[in-house]
């Protein structure tokens, strides 16, 4: 069963950095377009990042300049590094194999920004 | 940015009713929408893409229709499962974009 698990999130005060990880078992992150997406509590959905199989990226204006997507070969991994966090940030944060649409998710992981 | 609209933002029913959700885009997108469902604390859950498309696994009672600026997600008779939030996307270009959701509650 394909499977992807989000880790890494916590909180972390204001101008702070964090990286998030997704593991996938079951399919290869690198042959896939790959995404990243959040959601601020009680609010909708926001895509944030994409990674194509060539490497090349996307992202959100509002995240653009200051999160990097990647991926690790070796760990079937895909990456999110996220710099200068804002209180706006805080959001479960899901990765997901991207087809346009997307599918299947990860479980999330909450990343919480705040002093 | 494409800007995507659904409606109604709530909806009230009842298990073996029919409902239509509504999602406006704010140009044209040809056929390049997502559904997914989304019940709390859980991740979305891809229901139809390319507007009409049935993701497996997914029962029959769902369909979707539509093409260019508006598209609809039907539940032909509501069961218990299916009260949760609803959310179109669209996937013409980037950065994709969401509607803000359709809550559908008893």
């Amino acid at each position: 069963e394909v499977q992807l698990v989000e880790s890494g999130g916590g909180l972390i005060p204001p101008g702070g950095s964090l990286r998030l990880s997704c593991a996938a078992s079951q399919f290869s992150v690198s042959d896939n377009y790959m995404s990243w997406v959040r959601q601020a509590p009680g609010k909708g959905l926001e895509w944030v990042s994409v990674i194509y199989t060539s490497g090349t990226t996307y992202y959100a204006d509002s995240v653009k300049g200051r999160f990097t997507i990647s991926r690790d070969f070796s760990k079937n991994t895909l990456y999110l590094e996220m710099n200068s966090l804002r209180v706006e940030d805080t959001a479960v944060y899901y990765c997901a194999k991207n087809l346009g649409y997307f599918g299947p998710w990860g479980q999330g992981t909450l990343v919480t920004v705040s002093s | 940015d494409i800007q995507m609209t659904q409606s109604p933002s709530t909806l009230s029913a009842s298990v073996g009713d029919r409902v239509t959700i509504t999602c406006r885009a704010s140009q044209s997108i040809s056929s390049w929408l997502a559904w997914y469902q989304q019940k709390p604390g859980k991740a979305p859950n891809l229901l139809i893409y390319k507007a009409s498309t049935l993701e497996s696994g997914v029962p029959s009672r769902f369909s979707g229709s539509g093409s260019g600026t508006e598209f609809t997600l039907t539940i032909s008779s509501l069961q218990p499962d299916d009260f949760a939030t609803y959310y179109c996307q669209q996937y013409n270009g980037y950065p994709y974009t969401f509607g803000q959701g359709t809550k559908l509650e008893i």
